[in-house]
């Protein structure tokens, strides 16, 4: 089993629509949690953290639930520019371990 | 602006040469930086840690006295794929981690460098 699974997408939707990702962790020491985002052959760039008590930025929502292992990135009214690989991230013991990444297209 | 640089941004090399790549923090320093690899359609694997003043950390299965790294500066790592083959092409990424407050703030990550061995 991977530390760090994603949904395996790809997600193609309209604009406007809402589209939520899941992931999940397997050890349960991990300390910290990102989503990233990876343009086609680009460096992935850090979207935002993640806290258990949840955080929004704009149009987009993160999610940790430490006891189920999951975190969740939530997207609203989606826009041709949010077309990308979403990374989710688990940091722990100063190492971090990417998950496969989902792939998101907003069509017009 | 980029916080971490990488040189060079792509490189085309014959079979069993080596091609260094270098790896810069622009504004901050970093006692520890990561080597990536990341093949199409496929999520970054971390290949290594590379450590100021001391010997990198290499990842199970890879092979360190093929990818050479050597951080010499508080702001410089290099990795050297010695002997490239055309399986050794990939994108490889580098990152480090800012430190704020003692505590590990952001991975920041280069532009990255695509190598293609021919």
């Amino acid at each position: 089993r991977k530390e760090v699974e994603q949904d395996p997408g790809p997600f193609n939707v309209p604009e406007g629509a809402t589209v939520a990702f899941n992931c999940t962790y397997s050890n349960s020491a991990s300390q910290s949690f990102f989503w990233y985002r990876q343009d086609c052959r680009k460096e992935p760039k850090l979207l935002m953290s993640v806290y258990s008590s949840g955080n929004e930025d704009g149009r987009f929502t993160a999610q940790l639930n430490r006891a189920s292992q999951y975190i969740s990135l939530l997207i609203r009214d989606s826009k041709l520019s949010d077309s990308a690989t979403y990374l989710c991230v688990v940091r722990g013991a100063g190492k971090s371990t990417f998950g496969d990444g989902t792939t998101l297209t907003v069509k017009p | 602006g980029a916080v971490v640089s990488q040189h060079p941004s792509w490189v085309i090399c014959k079979s069993g040469t080596s091609v260094k790549i270098e790896c810069r923090s622009l504004d901050f320093q970093a006692t520890t930086m990561f080597w990536y690899r990341q093949f199409p359609k496929q999520s970054l694997m971390l290949m290594a840690t590379s450590n100021e003043g001391s010997k990198a950390t290499y990842e199970q299965g890879v092979e360190k006295d093929k990818f050479l790294i050597n951080h010499a500066s508080l702001t410089l790592s290099t990795l050297t794929v010695t002997s490239a083959h055309p399986e050794d092409s990939s994108f490889y990424i580098c990152s480090a981690p800012r430190i704020a407050g003692g505590v590990a703030d952001t991975q920041y990550f280069g532009p990255g460098t695509r190598l293609t061995v021919l």
